[in-house]
């Protein structure tokens, strides 16, 4: 059973550009997660995501950023626009309900680099 | 607002010696604890987790934690490490949504051989 896989394992953008991550949850999971980890800095909530729903996106900045979780595939985190400021570690972590009684499973991340 | 400290940002131990990292939670009602260890360029993997019940819970690789909830701590303890031990090491703690994770800054422990 694979874990949690997340691509790319590294991502290069200029400033302006766009990113995309993804996220696959392990098998027969159906909720997702996505965190931000800065340098220096722990793990900061982004959102959760059921199957074709967003559940929380509290922990989400207001503009650029956009997540789905289709019903077929990956989920996706979007970066429109990409800032020196969005170079960060992204985590995506899956469960098959709710963590509470569970845990959640971490993917490798995805460090994003913005030049 | 639910918080979690990690007061050490920095740990050097000698291999072979015991081990303590300090966490201290924010949270009013009975709290789900966690510990995850991040290696160098590595994800996170859960160490070990409290719920409920047993107030010493054991994890993998040896490491042990103790929840008191009359400090608000639940620190994490190894009683001899190894250099592979070499990792950042963070706190967490399920906050009042059930899902959020509220993660604490980490602590790197450093082994001297």
């Amino acid at each position: 059973n694979a874990g949690v896989m997340q691509n790319p394992r590294h991502l290069v953008r200029r400033r302006g550009q766009e990113a995309r991550l993804r996220c696959s949850p392990m098998k027969g999971h159906s909720h997702v997660y996505w965190y931000r980890q800065l340098p220096e800095e722990g793990l900061k909530f982004m959102v959760y995501l059921q199957k074709e729903n967003i559940i929380d996106e509290s922990g989400m900045p207001k503009e650029r950023f956009s997540a789905e979780f289709p019903k077929e595939g990956p989920s996706i985190l979007r970066i429109q626009q990409v800032v020196r400021g969005d170079s960060a570690a992204y985590f995506c972590a899956s469960s098959p309900s709710t963590p509470e009684g569970t845990e959640a499973f971490f993917g490798q991340g995805t460090r994003l680099t913005v030049v | 607002a639910q918080s979690v400290t990690q007061p050490d940002i920095h740990i050097t131990v000698s291999e072979g010696a015991s081990l303590e990292l300090r966490c201290n939670y924010s949270y009013g009602a009975t709290p789900y604890l966690f510990w995850y260890v991040q290696s160098p360029g590595q994800g996170l993997q859960l160490l070990l987790k409290y719920f409920s019940g047993d107030t010493l819970v054991q994890g993998i690789k040896g490491f042990e934690a103790e929840f008191k909830r009359s400090q608000s701590s639940f620190n994490l303890r190894k009683p001899s490490v190894h250099w592979s031990d070499a990792a950042e090491y963070f706190c967490a703690v399920v906050g009042v949504s059930n899902y959020q994770l509220i993660w604490g800054a980490g602590t790197k422990l450093i082994i001297k051989p």
